[in-house]
């Protein structure tokens, strides 16, 4: 296996357009995680599912996102009516259930809200 | 809402010399503390992932110590070069966390040939 993938690795959108990110976890990995950093700061909790179940979402995901782990495999993070503040990069990991001290991270998808 | 604090923000060495950054965590609900480290355009690197008080790890020139009781980890790095640049990211996993991290804001180390 190659590790976690996402696509695309840089986004440019112009504020109010609908954007899209992919992740591709590791395939045997059940639990997958979105997280969100701004400038300066470490990365911040989104949402994680378990296989296809989306557990838990953090206040920071507005009604403007949303995400999808259809079957259980890759994922997809949505934003709706992008503005400036959603400028950052976005990061998906994985893990197997019980094995949550090995988490994979992909690269990220930087964004960028002009 | 769990504080995570990383210091210093950002730090440059020389070539050769040891540096060391520091990760306070809370005491509580403590499941485990995890350093990545994270390079320009790749995926953060899981370094260590610490889960006993008193826990001392090493891989190659960098170690880690953890002490659960006060909240804090250290990492060091031995002879830095400039191949160690990059962003050096604590996370701490608490014991109802389901696998969630909660990452400090990160140090970046740049290391000047």
């Amino acid at each position: 296996d190659t590790g976690v993938s996402q696509d695309p690795r840089h986004k440019i959108t112009k504020r109010g357009q609908n954007v899209t990110f992919r992740c591709d976890p590791i395939s045997e990995h059940n639990r997958l995680y979105w997280y969100r950093q701004t400038l300066g700061q470490g990365p911040e909790f989104l949402t994680y599912f378990q296989n296809e179940a989306q557990l838990e979402k953090s206040r920071l995901l507005s009604d403007r996102f949303s995400a999808e782990r259809p079957k259980g495999s890759f994922s997809t993070l949505e934003i709706q009516r992008t503005e400036q503040g959603d400028s950052a990069m976005y990061l998906c990991a994985s893990s197997a259930v019980g094995r949550v001290n090995e988490q994979y991270f992909g690269p990220g998808t930087r964004l960028t809200v002009t | 809402i769990l504080n995570v604090e990383q210091s210093p923000q950002s730090l440059h060495v020389q070539e050769g010399d040891s540096t060391n950054f520091t990760c306070s965590f809370p005491s509580s609900n403590f499941y485990a503390l995890h350093w990545y480290r994270w390079e320009t355009a790749k995926s953060p690197e899981a370094l260590f992932v610490m889960t006993l008080n008193g826990d001392e790890k090493k891989k190659g020139r960098i170690s880690a110590t953890l002490n659960t009781k006060e909240g804090y980890s250290y990492l060091y790095i031995k002879g830095s070069q400039p191949e160690d640049s990059a962003t050096y990211l604590c996370a701490f996993l608490g014991g109802t966390s389901y696998g969630k991290l909660t990452f400090g804001q990160g140090t970046i180390l740049t290391v000047h040939p």
